[in-house]
């Protein structure tokens, strides 16, 4: 099974929209979730890391956690289309690896 | 200061060669992480490395995979005999310490014909 669970997409937004991605992991332990930003042949990018239920926003990026649900999301405002790409949920468990989704592919277009 | 960088970015084996995957970690990150990435997947864990210790090889998908950090800096990871269902991009992260967030070098693309 699983631990970590996203949407493969292709979600589609216009340029300006919001793109909400999410994500549901298993394991009511996790302590951290991580969303790494995936360019087409390019390695792994680190957007945003949280680790306490509510929101945490860094620009135009907003982190959401709710832990009762284990679910967490990240919204993009104003996207745009060189946010086109996969977004990868990561999760740890109190070890030190992290537990990837298989990624949502963010398409934008004009 | 450079990041994570990995050698060779591309490698084409032979089933049954021998490959070694290089990484060189960001100066001072005490953590090195090894993970698989099929197509289409997320990275998978292979092999965690704390200084020249190896604390977790649970990700390790056979015998023929083999990883060491024998300095607590520079990191190999081997796979002998290699074989088709191998072939992945091959990523390294590094981490300064427990708090720290991981980050990824360029991956090794490896293809076995």
């Amino acid at each position: 099974q699983k631990e970590v669970e996203q949407n493969s997409g292709p979600l589609s937004v216009p340029e300006g929209a919001i793109a909400s991605l999410n994500c549901t992991y298993s394991d009511r332990g996790s302590q951290s979730f991580f969303w790494y930003r995936q360019y087409s042949g390019k390695s792994p990018e680190l957007i945003m890391f949280i680790y306490s239920n509510g929101d945490k926003e860094d620009g135009r990026f907003t982190a959401q956690l709710n832990k009762a649900s284990q679910y967490v999301s990240l919204l993009i405002r104003d996207s745009q289309p060189s946010d086109s790409a996969t977004y990868l949920c990561a999760v740890n468990y109190n070890t030190d690896k992290l537990i990837f989704g298989t990624g949502t592919r963010l398409q934008v277009f004009p | 200061g450079a990041g994570v960088s990995q050698s060779p970015r591309y490698k084409v084996a032979k089933r049954g060669q021998d490959v070694a995957l290089r990484c060189d970690p960001i100066s001072g990150h005490v953590s090195l992480f090894w993970y698989q990435q099929a197509l289409g997947q997320g990275p998978e864990f292979l092999t965690y490395f704390q200084n020249e210790a190896q604390l977790d090889k649970s990700g390790l998908p056979s015998d023929r995979f083999f990883a060491e950090r024998p300095e607590g800096s520079v990191s190999t990871l081997k796979i002998q005999r290699t074989q088709q269902e191998d072939s992945a991009v091959y990523l390294c992260a590094s981490r300064q310490g427990p708090e720290d967030t991981q980050y990824f070098g360029p991956g090794t693309r490896l293809t076995v014909l």
